[in-house]
């Protein structure tokens, strides 16, 4: 079985840029989650997304947002790109919409964007 | 709220001898826990899960974690390192905020 996808694996853009990326859940998985992950640190999460609804987000600006598909695909938007922005983004999908005792998710290899 | 502190940012020790990265948590309901493991230009692996089955959680390659409530802590142990165990390791609270993951302890492994 495939795992979680994202494409592209990596980008470069500019400050003020916009970009968007690519998440493709495990089969038959209808939540995907996006996090950030800097340099060092842990990821943070950023959004929820079940049933092509918003069901949790992170503490991130406007700047950010994302959209589910009818596929349960996803899509990550980070506009007006600031330097800080630089990052692994992660993917993770899993088979329930609200984060229980047994729920697990399952990460894709992420995507690394750097802003210059 | 949801918090998990990882004691340690760096753990050394050599191939062989029993491993233990600390981790105490935070939250306001009965906690999801996990560990997962991050290998050099890899994706975030699963190690174990706390489920509330049992309290001592078992996962993958030998890893153990002991969920303590009285201490707010979720310990992970494995008895005998192996080169291979050199990695990133997160432990990481579920909750209503989504997934919150601790800063990470680098585990390196002396041969």
């Amino acid at each position: 079985d495939a795992g979680v996808t994202q494409s592209p694996t990596h980008l470069i853009k500019t400050r003020g840029q916009h970009v968007t990326l690519r998440c493709s859940p495990i089969s038959g998985h209808k939540s995907v989650s996006w996090y950030q992950q800097v340099l060092g640190q842990g990821p943070q999460f950023i959004f929820q997304y079940y049933e092509k609804e918003e069901r949790g987000r992170g503490n991130f600006p406007d700047r950010f947002s994302a959209r589910q598909f009818p596929n349960y695909s996803s899509e990550l938007n980070v506009n007006a790109l600031l330097l800080g922005d630089s990052a692994l983004y992660l993917c993770a999908s899993s088979l329930v919409k609200v984060f229980g005792r047994y729920n697990e998710q399952f990460f894709g290899p992420g995507t690394r964007l750097t802003v210059l | 709220a949801q918090s998990v502190t990882q004691l340690d940012s760096h753990v050394s020790v050599s191939e062989g001898t029993p491993v233990l990265l600390r981790c105490n948590y935070s939250s306001s309901y009965s906690p999801s826990l996990f560990w997962y493991v991050q290998h050099p230009n890899k994706g975030l692996q699963l190690l174990l899960k706390y489920t509330s089955a049992a309290t001592l959680v078992k996962g993958i390659n030998g890893f153990e974690a002991e969920f303590k409530k009285s201490e707010t802590s979720f310990h992970l142990t494995k008895p005998s390192a192996h080169m291979s165990d050199a990695a990133e390791y997160f432990c990481v609270v579920g909750g209503a905020d989504g997934l919150t993951f601790g800063k990470g302890t680098h585990l390196i492994i002396q041969p």
